[in-house]
């Protein structure tokens, strides 16, 4: 077990809504990643927080943002919904430095699947 | 740009024999290279990383920087490998780029 934990498991919103989606990093790993998952796709990187920072993104637009907190914990929050933001969510943590490249071994939580009708 | 390609959506071999599965990059420096495997109700988890030059249930990657490949091998296969079976590269700028997967299917 990798002591990754996601919540919710599953969630339905309307399109222009706001969601956040949360994640629980295995405890000592202070670097977590975010990906979208879309059906049929390998994940996508949105970003990293390392030590409470953003340390990386990729490319998704601003209204894609994030928060990590001192306990481990982190959340994605996703504004102004739209109908392609419906994939799986996945929360991965890791040991990390905060350096530039990166060869660390990704713990990845079970997701939360977002649907955007 | 870091781009990740496994050319086969959908891979099935009979137990026992050879299994290869594909991936190759695009990456202008020296790429950090993984496979990552999900089995069946099972999260995400890494398999192996070129770095370690390991092999994890029989299962072994090269990384070839000439053919820019770094494909996955298992000499007998089991039916227990049946999974989704992705390729990833860790390059600048902490992101960790998935090819689109290949789903492998062990037959008895």
């Amino acid at each position: 077990e990798t002591g990754v934990t996601q919540s919710p498991t599953h969630l339905i919103k309307t399109r222009g809504q706001q969601v956040t989606l949360r994640c629980s990093s295995q405890s000592g790993h202070n670097t977590v990643s975010w990906y979208q998952q879309a059906l049929g796709q390998g994940p996508q990187f949105i970003f990293q927080y390392y030590r409470e920072e953003e340390n990386g993104r990729g490319n998704f637009p601003p209204r894609f943002s994030g928060l990590q907190f001192p306990n481990y914990s982190s959340e994605l929050n996703v504004n102004a919904l739209e109908l392609d933001d419906s994939a799986l969510y996945l929360c991965a943590s890791s040991l990390g430095s905060g350096a530039g490249s990166s060869n660390e071994k990704l713990f990845f939580g079970s997701g939360t699947q977002l649907s955007v009708l | 740009a870091q781009r990740v390609t496994q050319p086969e959506k959908l891979l099935s071999v009979f137990k026992g024999a050879p299994v290869e599965l594909k991936c190759n990059y695009s990456y202008s420096g020296s790429p950090e290279l993984f496979w990552y495997v999900q089995y069946s109700r099972q999260r995400l988890q890494l398999l192996l990383r070129h770095i370690s030059r390991e092999s994890i249930k029989g299962f072994t990657a090269d990384l070839n920087k000439g053919e820019t490949s770094f494909h996955l091998k298992k000499p007998f296969a089991q039916e227990e490998d049946s999974a989704m079976y992705y390729c990833a590269l860790s390059g600048w700028g902490n992101d960790m780029r998935f090819g689109a997967g290949t789903r492998l299917t062990v037959k008895p």
